[in-house]
């Protein structure tokens, strides 16, 4: 089976405090993907990497960059918190085998970030 | 400007009977679409998934349908549980692109 694991279950910071976020996957995927989920909205996507040292910006990447130095874990850093990243964070992975097969992603418990 | 919409923020629907969930997009360069289900505190899952190719895929209780021409799918649910209560997402791919584009959510709770 598939691990994603996420680093907190729950994390509360302050404004202005610099936020780490970390994301392990056991199972040798080559893509991995942050995303917020506020309600309403649905998953919006931070950033996604398809291999190591590689970042792609995904729909809202303002206020936040990533680092994947090794294919299984992908950090999503924080600068400066706001309270409007006050979010449930999700980090997901996907192995893609081919570029015409389709992959599903896996998804972590998440993080549920409090900005003060 | 939303391209995956799911436009029921909750359905409720009594344990036994079919559970119709709808998502519509606008692109009509998305070829792959997915169903995932969200508990609270817990990440989604992966549920089913349709190729554009196809207009049905089935398993087990669970059956997407997919009308290329309304840019519309459905995910039905029959006969609906109550550890079916969670969170929908439907979400969809465009050939050349790494990302979900993903709807808002559907809330299903099953009536015992």
């Amino acid at each position: 089976d598939v691990k994603v694991t996420q680093s907190s279950r729950y994390l509360v910071k302050r404004t202005g405090e610099k936020v780490f976020l970390e994301c392990v996957q056991d199972m040798d995927h080559e893509n991995m993907f942050w995303y917020r989920q506020d309600p309403g909205l649905g998953l919006r996507l931070i950033y996604f990497s398809y291999d190591v040292k590689m970042k792609e910006k995904g729909d809202i990447p303002e206020g936040y960059s990533v680092s994947r130095e090794k294919k299984e874990r992908f950090s999503l850093i924080l600068e400066s918190a706001s309270t409007n990243q006050t979010s449930m964070y999700l980090c997901a992975s996907s192995q893609l085998r081919d570029r015409g097969l389709r992959e599903t992603q896996y998804f972590g418990p998440g993080t549920r970030l409090l900005v003060l | 400007d939303q391209q995956v919409k799911q436009n029921s923020p909750s359905l409720s629907v009594q344990e036994g009977r079919i559970s119709i969930l709808n998502c519509d997009y606008t692109n009509s360069m998305f070829d792959y679409f997915l169903w995932y289900k969200k508990y609270p505190a817990e990440g989604p899952t992966f549920l089913i998934s349709i190729s554009s190719i196809k207009d049905k895929n089935e398993d087990g209780r669970f059956t997407v349908f997919l009308n290329k021409s309304a840019k519309h799918l459905s995910l039905h649910i029959v006969p609906s549980q109550p550890g079916d209560s969670a969170v929908y997402f439907c979400a969809a791919r465009k050939d050349s692109n790494y990302q979900l584009i993903w709807g808002a959510g559907t809330k299903l709770i099953i009536k015992p």
